[in-house]
């Protein structure tokens, strides 16, 4: 089955700083990877997705990388705020409507 | 409050107690998820229903039980747990046609002493 592993655990930047965390996956057949955001005592939500047909997606500071070959995606955020502060996760899924597989997610601090 | 609604947000019990977890969503869904979540471990898997239907069941023990009466209403029943079952429990909800896009309740900590 699919296994998702996430880089690193934990990150601390500056605010204005960029981050990016980084996934790989290992089954070659998935096609979706989405993005969530868990802030402290809150449920994880969707922030951003792509899918395999596409390299890259932009959504104001945020943005997802995928490279299908290296069977790796990444997140990247720039102009970090403090209220980014969050554990985020990213998951993967392959065709036939199958459930995600999250990977163990990174703790980002934002330092003002 | 709209999206998926789980109670208690907090739980306490001991090993011998039998207590539930509650989910409930309003999105008109048709397919709803158990996750556990521990500190430094991927988001786990537990439970797939599909229209009431259990699809999956990931080598959970048989110490949580789920039910699944409608598709807008899933429990969790516990009973003798264990301290290392202590952690974030997440229900989450989709349709059944695209089941990676899910949408997450804010979860029930339980912590077992």
């Amino acid at each position: 089955g699919e296994n998702v592993e996430q880089h690193p655990s934990t990150l601390s930047v500056q605010e204005g700083d960029s981050a990016v965390i980084k996934c790989t996956y290992s089954d070659s057949a998935s096609n979706y990877f989405p993005w969530y955001k868990q802030e402290l005592g809150k449920r994880p939500q969707l922030i951003i997705d792509i899918r395999s047909n596409v390299g890259e997606k932009k959504d104001q500071r945020i943005a997802v990388t995928l490279n299908k070959t290296a069977k790796h995606f990444s997140l990247h955020i720039t102009e970090t705020q403090p209220e980014d502060s969050a554990v985020y996760f990213c998951a993967a899924s392959t065709p036939g409507n199958t459930p995600l597989v999250f990977g163990k997610g990174t703790r980002l601090s934002v330092i003002a | 409050e709209t999206g998926v609604t789980q109670t208690p947000r907090h739980l306490v019990m001991g090993m011998t107690n039998k207590k539930s977890l509650k989910c409930e969503q309003h999105l008109g869904h048709n397919a709803m998820y158990w996750y556990k979540q521990s500190a430094k471990k991927p988001l786990e898997l537990m439970f797939v229903y599909n229209f009431k239907e259990q699809t999956e069941n990931n080598s959970v023990p048989s110490r949580f039980s789920p039910e699944c009466p409608n598709s807008s209403h899933l429990f969790l029943h516990l009973h003798t747990l264990q301290p290392e079952d202590s952690a974030l429990y997440l229900c989450a909800s989709s349709q059944e046609s695209q089941r990676n896009i899910q949408y997450f309740g804010a979860g029930t900590r339980l912590s077992v002493l």
